[in-house]
C-alpha cells in the first residue's frame, strides 16, 4: 500500500530534550516536506526537500533541522525543543512535477 | 510573500443545500493552486490542482474554479460525508522555489442530514 508513515504518532517531552520525528514514504517520491498545523494558523511549511541531499527552508524553519540522506526518509529534528513547538506535525511527499502531495497521519507533539 | 485567505471560516449546510467556499490568494506568479480535504485526526487528502485562470476541475459533488485572484470550491447537493475541513494552497513563481507551498487557514464544512 502506497503511504507516508510518521513516528511517533504522539510524543510528550520536556524543554531542551532533543527529539527526532521520522517520516518515510514507499512511493519513490523525490519531493518531501514538513508542516506544522496550529489552531487559527493553518498549515505552515517548515522545510522541504526536492531530492536526496537537497533541502530548503519553508516559512517557519527556526528551531528545526532536517536531513535527506535517502530518498524514502526525511526526518525532522528538534535539537532543543521549546513549548512554542507544541503542535501537530505532518510530513508529505510527491513526485516532482506532480503536485498531488500525499500526507502522513500526523505527529502530535507536546513540549512541557 | 505569498498569501492565502479562505472564507468563510466555518459553514453549516443542510444536506442537499449547495454552496461555495472561497480562496483568495496573492502571489507574484502562480504555479498552481491546490485544494485539499482534511478529516478530523487525519492528514490532508488531495482534491484538485488548478494552473490558470478559467480552469475548472470536477470530482463527484465538488467543482473547483480559478480566476486571477481567487478560487471557488462549489459543493452541489452535499451529503453528511462531505463534512470536513477544506484547505487551499498556492505555489508561486516570484522569487520562490518550486517546492514552497502556502496554505490558507481552511474552511470547516458541516453538512447536517
Amino acid at each position: 500500500e502506497a503511504q507516508v508513515t510518521q513516528n511517533p504518532r504522539y510524543l510528550i517531552t520536556v524543554t531542551g530534550k532533543k527529539l527526532t520525528v521520522t517520516c518515510s514514504q514507499n512511493m519513490n517520491h523525490e519531493y518531501m516536506s514538513w508542516y506544522r498545523q496550529d489552531p487559527g494558523l493553518g498549515l505552515r511549511q517548515i522545510y522541504y526537500s526536492m531530492n536526496v541531499e537537497v533541502t530548503d527552508k519553508g516559512d517557519v524553519p527556526e528551531g528545526y533541522k532536517v536531513s535527506r540522506k535517502e530518498k524514502r526518509n526525511f526526518p525532522l529534528i528538534l535539537e532543543s525543543p521549546s513549548p512554542n513547538q507544541t503542535s501537530l506535525y505532518f510530513c508529505a511527499s510527491s513526485l516532482i512535477g506532480n503536485n498531488e502531495q500525499f500526507f502522513g497521519p500526523g505527529t502530535r507533539l507536546t513540549v512541557l | 510573500e505569498d498569501q492565502v485567505t479562505q472564507s468563510p471560516e466555518a459553514l453549516r449546510l443542510q444536506e442537499g443545500e449547495s454552496s461555495s467556499l472561497n480562496c483568495s490568494y496573492t502571489v507574484s506568479g502562480l504555479r498552481g493552486l491546490f485544494w485539499y480535504r482534511q478529516d478530523p485526526g487525519k492528514g490532508p487528502e488531495f482534491l484538485f490542482t488548478l494552473y490558470s485562470a478559467g480552469e475548472e476541475k470536477e470530482k463527484e459533488r465538488l467543482k473547483a474554479t480559478l480566476t486571477k485572484k481567487e478560487s471557488f470550491l462549489h459543493i452541489t447537493a452535499p451529503k453528511p460525508e462531505d463534512s470536513a475541513t477544506y484547505l487551499c494552497a498556492v505555489q508561486g513563481t516570484g522569487g520562490t522555489s518550486y517546492g514552497k507551498l502556502t496554505f490558507g487557514q481552511g474552511t470547516i464544512l458541516t453538512v447536517h442530514p
